[in-house]
């Protein structure tokens, strides 16, 4: 199993600003991934982070806007740089074990843009 | 048209009620889990499954692979069950997830 440390749990920031959003793993673990869960809206991926280079992002996400770090196996974060309203939403620390494949979810930023 | 479909959307039972919720798929599959979102937003994977049944506690999963098609079940529920349940699949290459079915148990 893995257990997940996501920080922070909520914040409220204004327009134009960018919030880093820290994902802590108790384990080193090789998948590490990032989604973005609007209101009422099911989980979208932005991006597989990857250890010691770049992320890979999915379709409609950048890294200037989405700039992702992960120096090591068990830590990552993710900035949401320039936030307008429309960023407002839960964002979510995911970790796949490559042994069982199961899936294991951070406790969520909830993020408000005024 | 999504790749997962659940039914249904929202969902409101009394205390001790069995609750079935569904998850239907369009695409092949590896695995299917069942999630469990509370209201701050954190998940909790409650079931992977890509065969048969499984059973925890008061919940049971199940997979009809032919059918592409997946249920949840609670047996008597409780209030403290009330969360949104998502239903994610995935393919071998990525994850496809459904729109969630919010739960509410009444006492």
């Amino acid at each position: 199993s893995a257990v997940i440390s996501q920080k922070p749990s909520r914040d409220i920031c204004q327009r134009g600003t960018s919030l880093t959003i820290q994902c802590q793993v108790d384990s080193q673990v090789t998948m590490m991934f990032w989604y973005r869960q609007q209101p009422g809206q099911s989980l979208t991926l932005i991006a597989t982070a990857n250890q010691g280079s770049e992320a890979t992002y999915e379709s409609g996400f950048v890294i200037d806007k989405f700039p992702i770090s992960r120096p090591n196996l068990t830590f990552s974060t993710l900035t949401v740089s320039n936030m307008s309203p429309e960023d407002s939403s839960i964002y979510l620390c995911s970790v796949r074990t490559s042994g069982g494949g199961e899936l294991f979810f951070g406790e969520g930023s909830r993020l408000t843009v005024l | 048209k999504n790749e997962v479909e659940q039914s249904p959307q929202n969902l409101t039972a009394q205390e001790g009620e069995f609750i079935t919720i569904n998850c239907s798929y369009s695409v092949g599959i590896s695995a299917l889990h069942w999630l469990q979102q509370h209201p701050g937003g954190g998940i909790v994977s409650l079931f992977m499954l890509s065969s048969g049944k499984k059973k925890h506690g008061r919940l049971i999963a199940t997979i009809n692979i032919q059918e592409k098609h997946s249920s949840l079940h609670i047996t008597a529920s409780h209030p403290r069950d009330s969360a949104v349940y998502i239903c994610a699949v995935h393919t071998g290459n990525q994850f496809y997830f459904g729109t969630g079915t919010s739960l509410t148990v009444i006492p």
